[in-house]
């Protein structure tokens, strides 16, 4: 399996602008995880999923940041409009349940300008 | 505004000797810890778990111990090598695991040849 794959590895965008970020978890994982890296506030989480349904989004630092999972091997987060604040490295991870190691993405460096 | 950096401590060992890494956790009924190694650029990749029902785990040159009652957790690596140098995570999971993986601020290590 090629791992947790991301795209894209780095975005670079305006103030303003919508920007997507993706996420294809490992094949046979039913939990899905979004972090956001920042040298201020380390790793945290921002959303997680189970079995495609969203379970906990109170990590999402405002209504900017939403996150989709329209199937078991797809997940999107999605910020509009962005802000210089925004830009962290966001992880996405994926586990085979609750309780199991967590597996990361290589992450997307998202700067904002 | 102030933008102060998280400054995460820095442990500096010889190549060749033994490291240990400290941990405390936050919550007393988090039940399954990880340890997950960060190098630049890349996502955290695990190393090793280990569950609240044990003390100590043994992996390849790691080893991590478990102290319940101070809510505390470390990682020794043995005959540290180059390759060893990088953020270390501690990363905490609720009863249950039913929420996202809580992670340490981290801590740097440093393999001096």
């Amino acid at each position: 399996d090629a791992g947790v794959i991301q795209s894209p590895r780095h975005e670079v965008t305006e103030m303003g602008q919508e920007v997507t970020l993706r996420c294809k978890p490992i094949s046979g994982h039913n939990s899905l995880f979004w972090y956001r890296q920042t040298m201020m506030r380390g790793l945290e989480l921002l959303i997680y999923f189970n079995n495609n349904v969203p379970i906990d989004d109170s990590g999402m630092p405002e209504d900017r940041f939403s996150a989709k999972m329209p199937n078991a091997s797809f997940s999107t987060l999605k910020i509009q409009p962005s802000e210089p604040r925004d830009s962290a490295v966001y992880f996405c991870a994926s586990t085979l349940g609750p309780g199991t190691e967590a597996f990361f993405g290589q992450g997307t460096r998202l700067t904002v300008v | 505004g102030e933008n102060v950096g998280l400054h995460l401590p820095t442990l500096s060992v010889q190549e060749g000797d033994n490291s240990i890494i400290n941990c405390a956790y936050s919550n007393s009924a988090s039940d399954y810890f990880i340890w997950y190694k960060q190098e630049s650029g890349k996502g955290p990749q695990f190393i090793i778990d280990i569950r609240s029902n044990m003390d100590k785990r043994q992996g390849q040159r790691v080893t991590v111990l478990l102290n319940k009652t101070v809510k505390h957790l470390s990682l020794q690596i043995a005959a540290t090598q180059p390759g060893d140098s990088a953020v270390y995570f501690c990363a905490e999971n609720l009863a249950g695991g039913a929420d996202g993986l809580t992670f340490g601020k981290g801590t740097h290590l440093i393999i001096q040849p």
